[in-house]
This record gives C-alpha cells, sequence and structure tokens, in this order.
C-alpha cells in the first residue's frame, strides 16, 4: 500500500512571507507528483506537478522533488489571504497493480494571516 | 465550460436506502473516477473506469457499484448505505488513465443516519 505523508497543519504564516509545505512518499519507485489545492467545501484543484529531481517554477509557486530522500514540497512565495486553503500532496507511478493511480495525502491547512 | 458535474450537491439518506450518484463530463476525457474524502483521511478512491465499457476497483469499492453509461456519464450507486458511508464524494475524470491531471467536479455531501 503506497503511502503519502503530509503534516496537518494548520500551517500559519503572516501575508508576504514563504509558506513552505512538505510531503514524503513510501514507494521508491513512484514517477509523478503533484500539488493540488482544495479551498474549504470546493474540489481540489492542480497547481503544481513534478516529475524529476530538482525545482519547479510557476509563479509564486515552486515544486521541489528529492527522490533520493523520498521527499517533495511546495513552496509558496509572498503569501496571500487568497492562498489560505488546504494543499494535497499527490503521487503515482511506482509498481504495484493500478501504479498509474493517484494516491492522496491528508492535505496540510495553510491559513496566511492579514 | 461546465467541466464535470455530480448531482446532487447534498443528501441525507436513512441506513438501509439506496441511492445514485451521477456524474458527467463535457471534455471527451476517457477515463473518470469516484473518490471519497473524509476528515483526516483524505482522498481516497472507489472506483474508476479507464475508458468507456471498463471499471476497476479502487482502494475503498466495498459497498458501492458504479455504471460507466457512456464516455460522458459515471455513475455510483449506494445498494444499501450504511452511517460508515457518511463521507463528500467527488467525482473526476482526466484525458487517459495515465494523465494524473483530474478535473473534479463540486462534490456531493451525503450523510447517512
Amino acid at each position: 500500500q503506497k503511502e503519502v505523508e503530509q503534516n496537518s497543519g494548520p500551517l500559519s504564516v503572516p501575508e508576504g512571507a514563504i509558506a513552505s509545505l512538505n510531503c514524503t512518499y513510501s514507494d521508491r519507485v513512484s514517477q509523478s507528483f503533484f500539488w493540488y489545492r482544495q479551498y474549504s467545501g470546493k474540489s481540489p484543484e492542480l497547481i503544481m506537478s513534478i516529475y524529476s529531481n530538482g525545482d519547479k517554477e510557476d509563479g509564486r509557486f515552486t515544486a521541489q522533488l528529492n527522490k533520493a530522500s523520498q521527499y517533495v514540497s511546495l513552496l509558496i512565495r509572498d503569501s496571500q489571504p487568497s492562498d489560505s486553503a488546504t494543499y494535497l500532496c499527490a503521487v503515482n507511478g511506482g509498481s504495484g497493480a493500478g501504479s498509474y493511480q493517484l494516491t492522496f495525502g491528508k492535505g496540510t491547512k495553510l491559513s496566511v494571516i492579514p | 465550460n461546465a467541466g464535470v458535474t455530480q448531482t446532487p450537491k447534498f443528501q441525507v439518506l436513512k441506513t438501509g436506502q439506496s441511492m445514485t450518484l451521477q456524474c458527467a463530463q463535457d471534455m471527451n476525457h476517457n477515463s473518470m473516477y469516484w473518490y471519497r474524502q473524509d476528515p483526516g483521511m483524505g482522498l481516497r478512491l472507489i472506483y474508476y473506469s479507464a475508458s468507456e465499457g471498463t471499471t476497476d476497483k479502487g482502494e475503498v469499492p466495498n459497498g458501492y457499484n458504479v455504471s460507466r453509461l457512456n464516455k460522458r456519464e459515471f455513475s455510483l450507486r449506494l445498494e444499501s448505505a450504511a452511517p460508515s458511508q457518511t463521507s463528500v464524494y467527488f467525482c473526476a475524470s482526466s484525458e487517459t488513465v495515465t494523465n494524473e491531471k483530474l478535473f473534479f467536479g463540486s462534490g456531493t455531501q451525503l450523510s447517512v443516519l
């Protein structure tokens, strides 16, 4: 059973600060990594994907992947109150049947304080 | 641009009652999914349909059945609802089963008393 672990939070940061969200995964041969954002009472939406080691930047968001440490993170620069949401880490690929199916972490709740 | 449409948005059932959750997508996606989301448990896959005419079990299929009616529609049926099925249910779709970008519907809040 693949596992994806996240701190549930809440993670509170002041407006304008960098928010750092972390995720670890159990299946060493996982290949694809994603961050979904879910506002309270809404459905998840994909905000970042990363497939190879290193950093990937998109606007204020940076995804970081370290496959050797089985670790993926999301940095949000210049955090805004509108970034307040739950962030879900998702992983797929790897070994076993249905390896292409996404396994989601339980999510980290981020609160950006004005 | 509707995307993924789920109905109903809210439902209250008594233990033992049955119901069907409906889902339709207008993006010409091949693959569709049903997830449930419980506090502290994250999103868990119930069933999925890689393509029209196929369905497969996910992580938590017990107590559910699905039907891929056509390429657009994928329904989830609870034959005899139990309180443990109280949850938020999300339908999602993707271009193919190996395309990881999921588009989610707005969700169904189901309470089983």
